[in-house]
């Protein structure tokens, strides 16, 4: 069974801040990882994906892994009380199979 | 485009009464995904179907069926419900192997 383990906070970061969100996984073999975010009461929607190894920015996110040491993490710069929300992590080891996820994290950003 | 569209969106049952949950996806998406989602317990799969035509157990498939109509269309049956199965159902889809998943809004049921 593939696991994908996550703090589950909260998280409580100030307004403006990095918050730094982690994650780490069991099965070496897994391809590729992405990042959910979840508002209360409401579906998961997708944030970003990674592939590689290093890190790749997309705006005021930026989603590191480091596949060596088997953790995934997501940074949220300058945070906002609207990033108020459950972060799951997610991932896919080879072939065509579903995704795993993690049991989320939840953010709150202090105004 | 609508998504992943999933009916109905709120559901009370008896124990022992049987329903089926609803997925239909407008973006010709092969692999379409049935989850469960507890507080505390994340999304835990409960059935897939990888391509038109197969179907798989997930890790939480026991008291449910599903059938893939077609390429749009994934149901989830409860055949007698059970207050264990209380739960949000979300059912998802992508296109391929390497890409992320897409959500429909979510269906919370109640077995009383």
């Amino acid at each position: 069974q593939k696991e994908v383990e996550q703090n589950s906070g909260p998280l409580s970061v100030p307004e403006g801040a990095i918050a730094s969100l982690n994650c780490t996984y069991s099965d070496r073999g897994s391809q590729s990882f992405f990042w959910y975010r979840q508002y209360s009461g409401k579906s998961p929607e997708l944030i970003m994906f990674i592939y590689s190894n290093g890190d790749k920015e997309d705006g005021r996110f930026t989603a590191q892994l480091n596949k060596a040491s088997q953790y995934v993490s997501l940074l949220i710069r300058d945070s906002q009380p609207s990033d108020s929300a459950t972060y799951l992590c997610a991932l896919r080891d080879s072939g065509n199979t579903p995704l795993v996820f993690g049991k989320g994290t939840r953010l709150s950003v202090i105004a | 485009n609508a998504g992943v569209t999933q009916t109905p969106k709120f559901q009370v049952l008896k124990t022992g009464q049987s329903m089926t949950l609803q997925c239909a996806q407008d973006m010709n998406h092969n692999s379409m995904y049935w989850y469960r989602q507890d507080p505390g317990m994340g999304l835990r799969l409960i059935y897939y179907s990888a391509s038109e035509g197969t179907t798989d157990k997930g890790e939480v498939p026991n008291g449910y069926n599903v059938s893939r109509l077609n390429k749009r269309e994934f149901s989830l049956r409860l055949e007698s419900a059970a207050p264990s199965q209380t739960s949000v159902y979300f059912c998802a889809s992508r296109v391929g192997v390497n890409t992320e998943a897409f959500f429909g809004q979510g269906t919370r049921l109640t077995v009383v």
